[in-house]
């Protein structure tokens, strides 16, 4: 059974600029969260989507933003790119809504300059 | 506001010998924890999880720990292993919410 996967591995972009994430759950699990991981703040809550729909969202500004399609597969978006935008973005997903037996990606490592 | 804090932030131990990896929670109200490890450019890998109506959970040379009364929840390696050299991270989630994650620690394994 093939594992959380998240495209691109690595990004770098330009402050102002937009970026779009992917991440793929493990097949059968419709439960997607997205964590952004710095050294100074660790891993941080930023929404988890289940059946397409936004159940819970962390304390981050509007230009974070995510989606959920049919098949599962998430993607964020973050506009507006800052310099403190650059991290390790996480994707973890689970086959229940209690979120239990939750498994992460590779993650996303996002640079901006 | 929810915080799940360790009280090491590293940990080095000899080859060999067992580790305990301990983690405090502030939310009384959760119900589910996994225990994590994270190697230098992977993802967190799901190591143990254990749920509040359990008191301790078995893995293979793991060994997960949650004592209620204090929020406290200890992680123990049997025969630590170079292998074991990562960032541990606990996760404590409140009935399917987000989980909030502790700061890690990292464990060294000296040979």
């Amino acid at each position: 059974k093939a594992g959380v996967t998240q495209t691109p591995r690595y990004l770098i972009k330009t402050r102002g600029q937009q970026v779009t994430l992917s991440c793929s759950p493990i097949s059968g699990h419709r439960s997607v969260s997205w964590y952004q991981q710095t050294p100074g703040q660790g891993l941080q809550f930023l929404f988890e989507y289940f059946s397409e729909t936004q159940r819970n969202k962390g304390n981050f500004p509007g230009r974070f933003s995510g989606r959920q399609f049919s098949n599962s597969r998430s993607e964020m978006n973050v506009s507006t790119l800052e310099l403190g935008d650059s991290a390790l973005y996480l994707c973890a997903s689970s086959p229940r809504t209690d979120q239990t037996e939750a498994f992460f990606g590779q993650g996303t490592r996002l640079t901006v300059v | 506001g929810e915080s799940v804090g360790l009280h090491l932030p590293t940990l080095s131990v000899q080859e060999g010998d067992n580790s305990i990896i301990n983690c405090a929670y502030s939310n009384s109200a959760s119900d589910y924890f996994i225990w994590y490890k994270q190697e230098s450019g992977k993802g967190p890998q799901f190591i143990i999880d254990i749920r509040s109506n359990m008191d301790k959970r078995q893995g293979q040379r793991v060994t997960v720990l949650l004592n209620k009364t204090v929020k406290h929840l200890s992680l123990q390696i049997a025969a630590t292993q170079p292998g074991d050299s990562a960032v541990y991270f606990c996760a404590e989630n409140n009935y399917g919410q987000n989980f909030v994650f502790g700061p890690g620690t990292r464990l060294s394994v000296l040979p």
